[in-house]
């Protein structure tokens, strides 16, 4: 199975807002509302972000969102702040029964 | 709360089987609506989903890494299990255990994970 598309990297200033693309298939993003999105700090594991495409877990907040067009689904982070730098990740539900991952986003404060 | 904590060996040397068990606390590996998966990270690399395992013992795996690869549970430990056979220096990465919430396919409590090196 091939890994999602993600830029390799997105940059804003504190309080600007970016965007993250995870492009798949038909077979994945396209069909199911079941992605997902992960935050990983340097050396830390992944925490999850947003689940079935736009849900928030308690304690995440509300300057992450997410949504889904087509075999496209995105992450956008408002406001940003220098706690946000980080690596991110995307991940699908396939029509194989299996998970795939995209390749991540650095994401820079500048 | 739940708590996932990887062990095994940091060094496995190529064509070998590198194994890992991950423990499960503060919580049934037996509850309903879980799976309980690896994922790996090579250094300076993005995840890698290897599989899933239901606490009745039903599997999923990483089509590219299917023929290599085998996890199992033992629910009287609480602990879920990964044996990899016949690695390769490509193997080495930082192996995660993570709980996974069926109904929305999502890894919502994740391990610190553990670094494992193929080396000889």
């Amino acid at each position: 199975q091939s890994a999602l598309t993600q830029p390799p990297s997105v940059s804003g200033s504190p309080g600007q807002s970016v965007t993250i693309s995870c492009t798949g298939t038909s077979n994945d993003v396209g069909s199911y509302n079941r992605v997902a999105w992960y935050q990983q700090p340097p050396g830390t594991a992944p925490k999850l972000i947003i689940y079935e495409v736009s849900n928030r877990p308690s304690g995440v907040p509300d300057r992450f969102s997410g949504s889904k067009s087509g075999n496209t689904a995105s992450l956008t982070i408002s406001g940003l702040q220098a706690e946000d730098e980080a690596d991110y990740y995307c991940s699908s539900y396939t029509s194989s029964v299996t998970l795939v991952f995209g390749g991540g986003t650095k994401v820079t404060v500048l | 709360q739940l708590q996932l904590q990887e062990s095994g060996p940091g060094l496995v040397k190529p064509s070998e089987t590198l194994s890992l068990t991950c423990t499960v606390s503060g919580g049934s590996i037996s509850s309903s609506n879980y799976y309980w998966d690896w994922i790996r990270q090579p250094p300076g690399k993005g995840l890698e989903w290897i599989g899933s395992i239901y606490h009745s013992g039903s599997t999923y795996y990483n089509p590219s890494l299917r023929s290599r690869v085998t996890i199992s549970v033992d629910t009287s430990k609480n602990q879920f299990s990964l044996w990899l056979s016949s690695v390769t220096a490509a193997d080495t990465a930082v192996y995660y255990c993570a709980k996974h919430e069926a109904i929305v396919d999502a890894f919502n409590i994740w391990g610190q994970g553990t670094m494992v090196t193929v080396s000889s």
